[in-house]
């Protein structure tokens, strides 16, 4: 069974210091890792897709990173702003069952 | 704004009613995408329209069913409602329909007293 798990659930940061989310997974076939923003009330993000391991996006503070069994989204400085939870999602080459998969997510919460 | 359009944004009813939420997908997508996310379980995905067909099907249930209309809005009809279907349900759209970059819409608050 294809899995996503998130760590850590919570995480409280100062401004300016910097930290990485993790997202490990275990399924048949990668074809795509995303990582999504979500804030409270709202529908998620979109902030990157990765294909292939060693593959990285930056956007602003945030890089994702990803490996054959993990994901890493560093925050480099990060502000107020980014607090947020931070979801990522894998989707598997079997054409039956493209729609993503979700971890649990991580809440980010980043104090001035 | 994602360009994803749910309505309604709050909705309150009683055990056992039934209820439409309804989901217009951002201009020139052919894909709708539902997702049920509860405290407990995290985001769940439902069920997947492509251009007025099914594609996919995932964890949902016999009470709960959905389609798309030719002018590509979808609706999820949930029945026989229960205390434990209290959840966000959010619509999704994409261009293709393989599950690439969802949009998202800000969602439906369902709460079943």
């Amino acid at each position: 069974e294809d899995q996503v798990t998130q760590s850590p659930e919570a995480l409280r940061l100062q401004e300016g210091e910097s930290s990485s989310l993790n997202c490990s997974y275990t399924v048949s076939g990668l074809r795509g890792l995303f990582w999504y923003r979500q804030d409270p009330g709202k529908g998620p993000e979109f902030l990157f897709t990765l294909y292939s391991a060693g593959e990285e996006k930056e956007k602003e503070r945030l890089k994702a990173t990803l490996t054959k069994k993990e994901s890493f989204l560093h925050i480099t400085a990060p502000k107020p702003e980014d607090s947020a939870t931070y979801l990522c999602a894998v989707q598997i080459m079997d054409t039956g069952r493209r729609a993503l998969t979700f971890g649990s997510g991580t809440r980010l919460q980043v104090q001035p | 704004d994602s360009g994803v359009t749910q309505t309604p944004k709050h909705l309150i009813t009683a055990t056992g009613q039934r209820v439409t939420l309804r989901c217009s997908p951002r201009s020139g997508d052919l894909s709708v995408y539902w997702y049920q996310q509860s405290l407990d379980q995290g985001l769940q995905f439902l069920i997947q329209y492509y251009n007025g067909e099914e594609r996919a099907k995932g964890n949902i249930l016999e009470r709960f069913s959905a389609q798309q209309f030719p002018d590509l809005h979808s609706e999820l009809n949930l029945s026989s409602l229960e205390l434990g279907d209290s959840a966000l349900y959010f619509c999704a759209s994409s261009v293709g329909g393989f599950g690439e970059k969802l949009f998202f819409g800000s969602g439906t608050q369902l709460s079943v007293l």
